[in-house]
């Protein structure tokens, strides 16, 4: 079956450590988005890429980093400079047009310990 | 700047109620508008997406309408029932309709009393 998946379902951060967190698509998606969920505050955009080797920074970039060397790849590091990194991280795709429907991963929970 | 509202932020009804969740968004130049449903702890799942040309989509017990001229979409959900408790989140593309990157209201969460 087709889908997106997030690991690790849960993660702990220490202050100070890098973390990161893996999605891995097989829908032959070309793009792919990285959102954070905090409660009250709704989705907001962290990167988004819409081809390999390529990403743009989305509304709340700083403090993380992404890559995309495979089309089916999209991890995002969070780095010791996002001063307040828990929360619910969701990672979606979907393909570069019309009708843009995403399909979303099942989230990884981070918490800083 | 597009902005999405969703009211109400929450809401409770009994089994077997007819239900409508609101979305409004301020640009009105989109290229279509997404439903999804979040489960607690979970990701979100896509319900229904509703192109700028359609006035509305029905998957089962669920009928969204689009009204872009005014900002709106309705989400009606039939005979409700436990299993329909969820958040409900709208969505529209951040720039109308030249990429995919798209807006979230903050969501609806529905509690439905058996």
């Amino acid at each position: 079956d087709g889908g997106i998946t997030q690991s690790p379902k849960y993660l702990f951060r220490k202050e100070g450590q890098n973390v990161t967190l893996s999605c891995e698509q097989n829908l032959n998606h070309d793009a792919m988005y990285w959102y954070r969920q905090d409660p009250g505050q709704g989705l907001r955009l962290i990167y988004y890429s819409q081809i390999v080797n390529d990403f743009q920074k989305g509304d709340i970039a700083e403090g993380y980093s992404v890559s995309r060397e495979k089309k089916e790849s999209f991890p995002l590091t969070v780095t010791s400079a996002q001063k307040n990194p828990t929360a619910f991280y969701l990672c979606a795709s979907s393909i570069v047009g019309p009708p843009y429907g995403y399909t979303f991963g099942s989230g990884t929970r981070l918490t800083v310990v | 700047k597009q902005e999405v509202t969703q009211i109400p932020a929450a809401l409770s009804v009994p089994e077997g109620e007819n239900l409508v969740l609101n979305c409004s968004f301020t640009d009105s130049a989109i290229y279509n508008l997404q439903w999804f449903r979040q489960d607690p702890g979970k990701g979100l799942t896509s319900l229904l997406l509703i192109q700028s040309s359609q006035r509305e989509q029905t998957s089962g017990r669920l009928n969204a309408s689009l009204d872009k001229s005014s900002g709106r979409s309705t989400l009606y959900i039939a005979a409700s029932q436990p299993g329909d408790s969820a958040t409900y989140l709208c969505a529209v593309p951040r720039y109308g309709g030249s990429q995919g990157n798209l807006i979230f209201g903050k969501g609806t969460k529905l509690s439905v009393k058996p």
